[in-house]
Parts: structure tokens; sequence; C-alpha cells
């Protein structure tokens, strides 16, 4: 069936340490996206991507890391300087490559991110 | 406070019953979208609905948008127990490089059976 695949969908991290959440598609979406959602919060935009090869900052980029270097994946990675990186981490995709996210989304189960 | 407010926070209601939300925003918009997410899981779209449009029907869910009043409501008719969950609203606002989608904080609904 096609969709997003997020993995681990848990995930501890040892304050310092970077870790790279991964999310797979095979809807053949142009664009790609990184939410972060907390509680009580709605979702922040952390990073998107409309083409491979390409992306573009959200509102919360700093902190965490992006590559597309293939069309169906987009990796974040959490860096060690993201002050507060515990959070439910959502990738989403869209079939509209309009900027910044615009369409109708498709989400993945999320992964979430605890720092010890 | 946020575009694309949601009221109520929290909605209990018994199976049956309709359940209707409420979000309000700020700024003209492009479009306006509801999703539902089940607890630790990812949203899934329900509905969207473009400004020069009143009011969308898909199943028993029912959208309406008010740009007068910048508001929109999400009807559920007849619920049932697998409709628990939280609903969020997202704004499409902004032109060009400005254009982006908003969250609000979602309405945390219980339909106890």
């Amino acid at each position: 069936d096609g969709g997003i695949t997020q993995s681990p969908k848990y995930l501890f991290r040892k304050e310092g340490q970077n870790v790279t959440l991964s999310c797979e598609q095979n809807l053949n979406h142009d664009a790609m996206y990184w939410y972060r959602q907390d509680p009580g919060q709605g979702l922040r935009l952390i990073y998107y991507s409309q083409i491979v090869n390409d992306f573009q900052k959200g509102d919360i980029a700093e902190g965490y890391s992006v590559s597309r270097e293939k069309k169906e994946s987009f990796p974040l990675t959490v860096t060690s300087a993201q002050k507060n990186p515990t959070a439910f981490y959502l990738c989403a995709s869209s079939i509209e490559r309009v900027p910044p996210n615009t369409g109708e989304l498709f989400f993945g189960e999320g992964s979430r991110l605890t720092v010890l | 406070s946020q575009q694309g407010e949601e009221d109520p926070q929290a909605l209990s209601i018994q199976e049956g019953e309709n359940a209707t939300m409420n979000c309000s925003y700020k700024t003209s918009i492009n479009n306006l979208q509801w999703y539902r997410q089940n607890s630790g899981r990812g949203l899934v779209h329900l509905i969207l609905i473009r400004s020069n449009e009143r009011e969308k029907h898909s199943g028993r869910l029912r959208v309406t948008l008010d740009t007068s009043k910048k508001s929109s409501s999400l009807l559920i008719t007849a619920s049932r127990a697998a409709d628990t969950a939280s609903y969020f609203c997202a704004t499409d606002a902004g032109a060009g490089n400005n254009r982006k989608l908003i969250w609000g904080l979602g309405t945390s609904l219980a339909v106890n059976p």
C-alpha cells in the first residue's frame, strides 16, 4: 500500500548525541515536510523540501538538519544543538510543489524522541 | 493568540450524538483543512474547504466556512466511539513565499459508548 513510513517509532537519546529520524514515502509526492508536535501546541514546521536536492527552513529549523537525496526519502537529524528535542516528530508529504505546504498533507505515524 | 484556534479544547459526548468543533482565524485564507489524529498516531486529512466555498460534506462530516466571521465548524453526525480523537484545523494563509499552513491547537473529542 502507498504511504509514508517513519522509523523508529520510539527513540531515546542521551544529551549531546545526534539522532536521525527516517521518513520514506512511496506516494511519488514531490513535497515532503517535517513537523514537531508538543503537548498543547499546534504543529510547527521544521523543514520542507519541494524537490530532490533542495530544502527550505521552516519556522523552527535551529538544531535540526535534513537531506533530500532521493525523492522518496527525507531524513531528519536532531543535533545536539537542539536544546529541547523531546517531542513527537511527524513527517508528511503532498503532491503539489507549492510552498510551503498548502495542499492536502499525508502523514506518517510519527516518531517519539525522548532525551534522557 | 494563534491563527486557527479551535474550540472547545475538549468535548465529551455519548455515542450517537453529534459533535461540533469550531475553528477561528485572524487573517484571510486561501483554504482551510481539518485533520484527525488518534492518540500517538499521525494526522489524517478529513476535508479541505476553499475560501469561496461555504459548506462541504464527506460521509458523516459536514464542514462550514464563514469568511465574514473568519470561522469554520466541523460537525460529526451520529458519532461513534471510533471518532474519539483530536481534531485540528489548518489555515492556508498568505501569498507567494509568505503563504503557509498554520495549525490550531486542536479539539480533543471523547465519544463514550
